[in-house]
């Protein structure tokens, strides 16, 4: 069975300053993994997506992410906050491999505050 | 349309009451999908779509809960005999994939948020 952990479910950094959102998953089989951000009274936005290719994956506005199989992380990260970074961020998996509906196991959240 | 539309927005109900809501997927998305958010929550599996045909709804909570994909595009999701706990947000979400190719990303409309009083 697939879970996710999320480390922190309120994370404040200054404005300028590294954003570090950790995540942990646990997969029986080699995952993909995502990271989406939800605003206020939205749906989630996708921000990327690690699928067995490279194992550093960048993504929009700005965001990279690391997957290490040794440590069954896949933490967020961005070298300086902006103000509009102010969220909600999931990170989600969803098993490899064929047969797999795709659907998303989500951690639990993590609120990203930017502080001026 | 670009992204995937929900309606209505947002939905109130009395306990007891049957609600339908409506997920108008990206155009030409083979898979549509649809979680329950409840208030400070990570998103919850409830059910799936490949086209019109109903895969997996082992996250539907009860029997109360209904969903249809009948012509392999727009879905509703049904609930009857609605329960407080019934309340969250419905997120709708589709993608290209098929299954067996499960690494494309998934396009969430904005949700349906859901109060039953």
């Amino acid at each position: 069975a697939q879970s996710v952990t999320q480390l922190g479910s309120h994370v404040s950094v200054s404005e300028g300053a590294l954003v570090l959102l950790r995540c942990n998953y646990s997969s029986s089989v080699p995952p993909y993994l995502f990271w989406y951000v939800q605003y206020p009274n939205q749906g989630l936005q996708l921000l990327l997506k690690y699928t067995s290719a490279a194992t550093l994956v960048k993504g929009i506005n700005g965001f990279e992410a690391e997957f290490k199989k040794s440590e069954t992380s896949f933490h967020l990260t961005k070298p300086s906050a902006h103000m509009s970074d102010a969220a909600e961020y999931f990170c989600a998996v969803t098993p490899g491999g064929s047969g797999n509906t795709g659907k998303l196991i989500f951690g639990q959240g993590t609120t990203l505050q930017v502080k001026p | 349309g670009a992204g995937v539309s929900q309606s209505p927005r947002y939905k109130v109900a009395k306990r007891g009451q049957d609600v339908a809501l409506r997920c108008d997927p990206i155009s030409g998305h083979v898979s549509l999908f649809w979680y329950q958010q409840a208030l400070g929550q990570g998103p919850e599996f409830l059910t799936y779509f490949q086209n019109e045909a109903q895969l997996d709804k082992s996250g539907l909570p009860s029997d109360r809960f209904f969903a249809e994909r009948p012509e392999g595009s727009v879905s509703t999701l049904k609930i009857q005999r609605t329960q407080q706990e019934d309340s969250a947000v419905y997120l709708c979400a589709s993608s290209l994939a098929y299954l067996g190719v499960s690494n494309q990303p998934q396009h969430f409309g904005d949700g349906t948020r859901l109060s039953i009083l």
